[in-house]
């Protein structure tokens, strides 16, 4: 049973637009919910996360959305730009289940010029 | 260089044998983990080392899979008697401490791990 779901495999968007990657989860103990960031042959690198207590975080061109009630979060990426392309994790923890992270299947971004 | 580093990059290895997987982590980082990403899958938990108490092994998808740390940095990863099905991306990560929710994990580039 996937607890942490990622629903659209690819999405695919034009250079400048706004990507919107969404995140589904079941477990209602996860407190803490990552973005992962992952290209070819390369480990996933960090991008951004969001305590439970929150509903919206933001770094620069990331923005990431919980919400709650219906245990959805989304990633959105403004303006997006080709070095964006890549696979993109949704990832969860409890913290009262140590650190380890629960992912999702991936959302492959693909940014067109 | 400053970032988790991981060893071999590519194995092949025939059905049946053993393979060893090495981690090492990010120096000053007490936590440790190993994950896996089969072909179309997301990342998957196996097991989790936080400082010197017993690690959290309920990923392990079997007893053939086993891991050490020793000294509290260099990890090994060994699949036994390996099976097609272990064929994936193997993933290590570190992080500060391995407490509290949220703390960010640093991944290594992986061992792709092929089983003939």
């Amino acid at each position: 049973d996937q607890q942490v779901k990622q629903n659209s495999p690819s999405l695919s968007v034009q250079e400048g637009r706004i990507s919107i990657l969404n995140c589904d989860y079941t477990n209602s103990m996860f407190d803490y919910f990552l973005w992962y960031k992952k290209y070819p042959a390369e480990g996933p690198t960090f991008l951004i996360s969001i305590s439970s207590i929150k509903d919206k975080n933001e770094d620069g061109r990331f923005t990431v959305f919980l919400n709650k009630s219906a245990k959805h979060l989304s990633l959105h990426i403004v303006p997006s730009q080709p070095g964006d392309s890549a696979v993109y994790f949704c990832a969860a923890s409890a913290d009262n289940a140590g650190n380890m992270l629960t992912f999702g299947g991936g959302t492959r971004l693909m940014v067109k010029p | 260089g400053a970032g988790v580093s991981q060893s071999p990059s590519n194995k092949v290895t025939e059905k049946g044998k053993d393979v060893e997987l090495r981690c090492d982590p990010i120096s000053g980082h007490t936590a440790l983990y190993w994950y896996r990403q089969s072909l179309g899958q997301g990342l998957e938990f196996l097991i989790y080392f936080q400082g010197n108490s017993a690690p959290d092994k309920s990923g392990l998808p079997s007893d053939r899979f086993s891991a050490e740390r020793t000294g509290g940095s260099v990890s090994t990863l060994t699949i036994q008697r390996t099976q097609q099905e272990d064929s994936a991306v193997y993933l290590c990560a570190s992080s500060l401490s391995g407490r509290g929710g949220g703390e960010t994990q640093y991944f290594g580039p992986g061992t792709r791990l092929l089983v003939l």
